[in-house]
């Protein structure tokens, strides 16, 4: 799987739209790419993935670039909520069935009042 | 409906004994995976199973780890003769199927050896 880069740390002004980065240069033609996030004590939790085309969902948006080496999640409105551990990961679609998935060391994004 | 549920939530236990964790993920995922996480690390990939049968126990890190799933449903990871650097928290993630399939995780075990 293709390895993924992101900032160790950011901060967003509660209400403002949190912008988050993710660099896969590496990622090939049949691979998603994948966010989760991880709240204080408790397990990931998925939010959205994408193969090239932009995606949006209740939680947040998926930009892709027309390379597909880097994309951004968006939360539109931040919240104190979404004080978390980002992680961008990318998967292959098909492998025999199986993706072992790695995450790396994520964005800690604190959402600020 | 119920998600992944593990148990015990925390265990401390001392160096040397066996520890036994386990993981029910949700009624009719028939992928399931054991992580784990040290303090301020990512997620670390121990094992994966496919019903029963474990396809990849590439990241478990020593002979002293093992898991089994039976009935493709609940899953034990067990730790012998613990050492301290097995402190972390351990995570069971499932997921509808093995293929491109998002996964769902419990709230973990919060497992520290003395």
């Amino acid at each position: 799987d293709a390895k993924t880069t992101q900032p160790t740390s950011m901060d967003c002004a509660e209400g403002r739209a949190a912008n988050l980065p993710c660099n896969h240069s590496t990622i090939s033609g049949n691979e998603y790419v994948y966010w989760y996030r991880q709240i204080h004590s408790q397990g990931p939790q998925y939010i959205i993935h994408g193969l090239k085309n932009n995606e949006t969902n209740e939680m947040a948006s998926l930009i892709i670039t027309e390379d597909r080496k880097s994309s951004t999640l968006i939360l539109p409105h931040a919240t104190l909520r979404d004080t978390a551990v980002y992680y961008c990961i990318v998967r292959v679609a098909n492998s025999g069935g199986y993706q072992k998935v790695t995450f790396g060391i994520g964005t800690k994004l604190q959402v600020i009042p | 409906g119920a998600g992944v549920s593990q148990s015990p939530s925390n265990k401390v236990t001392e160096k040397g004994k066996d520890v036994e964790l386990r993981c029910d993920p949700i009624s009719g995922h028939t992928a399931l995976y054991w992580y784990r996480q040290s303090l301020g690390q990512g997620l670390e990939f121990l094992i994966y199973f496919q019903g029963n049968s474990a396809p990849d126990k590439s990241g478990l890190p020593s002979d002293r780890f093992s898991a089994e799933r039976t009935g493709g449903s609940v899953s034990t990871l067990t730790i012998q003769r613990t050492q301290q650097e097995d402190s972390a928290v351990y995570l069971c993630a499932s997921s509808l199927a093995s293929g491109l399939y998002e996964q769902y995780f419990g709230p973990g075990t919060r497992l520290t050896v003395t």
